[in-house]
């Protein structure tokens, strides 16, 4: 059971846009920035959003936004280098813990 | 630009410890004096999603765990070598993963792991 709740799937057409959500609680995302991990095939995360702040080289396709205790991950303009696994994460206060959501897998059809 | 580079053995014993290096190149383990750092361990078991182990301050001062795995882990750095490192004690079947560092570091808005490192499968069979 993750502290961090996730869709287990979203699919999209090349083109389209999709929303993963990312639901926490007070002592997690209502404190605290969220960033979103892509990972290919298993292989090292890379950060593709923090808080609503757009890392060096991620295409600006990618943005966020935030309601409570709940922060969406917007992909516009599906790619098929989109398809991916992402993960949310942040620090929660009460466990004294980074915590992730379960993931999302992006499949691009 | 930072690498880190995990390595130990890829197969591991029931009830053994498990045992990790984390190996950081292009940068020093202990910061500078306008940045800190603190370093993680992160497993994914095949087909799973990521879950924190712990971490541990640049200086090796202070340490967080997971509190489910709070009990058999521990972490220390050595600075002379510019390594972290990783001991996860009484391992089982539940402990076969991929085992990530990460560098955790401050960029506006707060801090985020910024570096990974390529992982490296442990499994646990005798």
């Amino acid at each position: 059971q993750s502290a961090l709740t996730q869709e287990a799937s979203v699919s999209g057409t090349v083109g389209q846009r999709v929303t993963l959500s990312c639901i926490g609680n007070s002592n997690n995302i209502g404190s605290y920035a969220v960033a979103w991990y892509q990972q290919i095939s298993h292989g090292a995360p890379k950060t593709v959003m923090f808080g609503n702040s757009l890392p060096s080289g991620i295409p600006d396709r990618y943005s966020a936004s935030k309601s409570g205790t709940t922060v969406s991950l917007i992909i516009s303009g599906l790619k098929p280098e989109d398809e991916a696994d992402y993960y949310c994460s942040t620090w929660d206060y009460s466990l004294g813990a980074w915590v992730f959501g379960g993931g999302t897998k992006v499949t691009v059809l | 630009q930072v690498q880190l580079q995990e390595s130990g053995p890829g197969l591991v014993k029931p009830s053994e410890t498990l045992s990790l290096n984390c190996i950081v190149s292009g940068g020093s383990i202990s910061g500078d004096s306008s940045t800190t750092y603190y370093w993680n361990w992160i497993r994914q078991p095949a087909g799973k999603g990521l879950e924190w182990i712990g971490r541990i301050y640049m200086s090796g001062g202070s340490t967080n765990y997971n509190p489910s795995l709070k009990s058999r882990v521990t972490l220390s750095v050595d600075t002379a070598r510019n390594l972290f490192s990783l001991k996860l004690t009484s391992v089982t079947a539940a402990d076969t993963a991929a085992y990530f560092c990460a560098r955790e570091a401050f960029s506006l808005p707060g801090y985020s792991f910024d570096s990974w490192g390529q992982g490296k499968l442990v499994v646990v069979s005798s």
